[in-house]
């Protein structure tokens, strides 16, 4: 079974500070997916990672695959209380794996 | 409707009751999947309805026991369910072979009693 470990498990950070999530899994995948999951809510498609190298950029995160090293980053720039949620690495085909989520609190 | 529509949103059900849940997607998918999400867990995929069957995960007990009709509903019954059972119930779909990933439903919370 693919493995999927995300670190850190929790970030707490200042408003106006950068700060990167990273995903590391188990298995050759060549798709990778990032989602965000607001308190008591479902899971919101953030950005899809097709092939190494790719780099997706929506406001202030960037996420970025290495199929080579089996990690995909999601960078955050100068954070805003409103990016505060779960965010959630999953990799896989027609089947995904998921990590175990990262809670980011932005303090302002 | 759009997008992928679980109900109830919220349940509350006793050890002995039957119950299930319900997902419906409008997106024409053909893969349908269950999602457990306990707190400080990871989401542990219960099973998956893929061009209407069955794949399921083998650690999951005989009490939940998951339906198919078709392409767009997937059901989730519930019995004799037990307090550790309490958990949002996510529902998802996708179109094998594509590259778009999952559609989550809005989830149903469970609470066992």
């Amino acid at each position: 079974e693919l493995k999927v470990e995300q670190n850190p498990l929790f970030l707490s950070m200042q408003e106006g500070k950068n700060y990167t999530i990273y995903c590391n899994y188990s298995t050759t995948s060549d798709r990778l997916y990032w989602y965000r999951q607001d308190p008591g809510k479902s899971l919101e498609s953030l950005f899809v990672l097709l092939s190494n190298g790719a780099v997706k950029q929506e406001g202030r995160l960037m996420a970025s695959l290495d199929t080579k090293a089996r990690l995909s980053t999601l960078h955050i720039t100068a954070a805003v209380h409103d990016l505060s949620a779960t965010y959630f690495c999953a990799v896989g085909g027609n089947q995904f794996y998921f990590g175990t989520g990262t809670s980011l609190t932005v303090i302002p | 409707e759009t997008g992928v529509t679980q109900t109830p949103r919220h349940l509350v059900m006793g050890m002995t009751n039957k119950k299930s849940l319900k997902c419906e997607q409008h997106l024409g998918h053909n893969a349908m999947y269950w999602y457990k999400q306990s707190a400080k867990k990871p989401l542990e995929l219960m099973f998956v309805y893929s061009l209407e069957e069955r794949v399921e995960n083998n650690s999951v007990p005989s009490r939940f026991s998951p339906e198919c009709p078709n392409s767009s509903h997937l059901f989730l019954h519930l019995h004799t369910l037990q307090p550790e059972d309490s958990a949002l119930y996510l529902c998802a779909s996708s179109q094998l072979y594509r590259e778009g990933g999952y559609t989550f439903g809005s989830g149903t919370r469970l609470t066992v009693v």
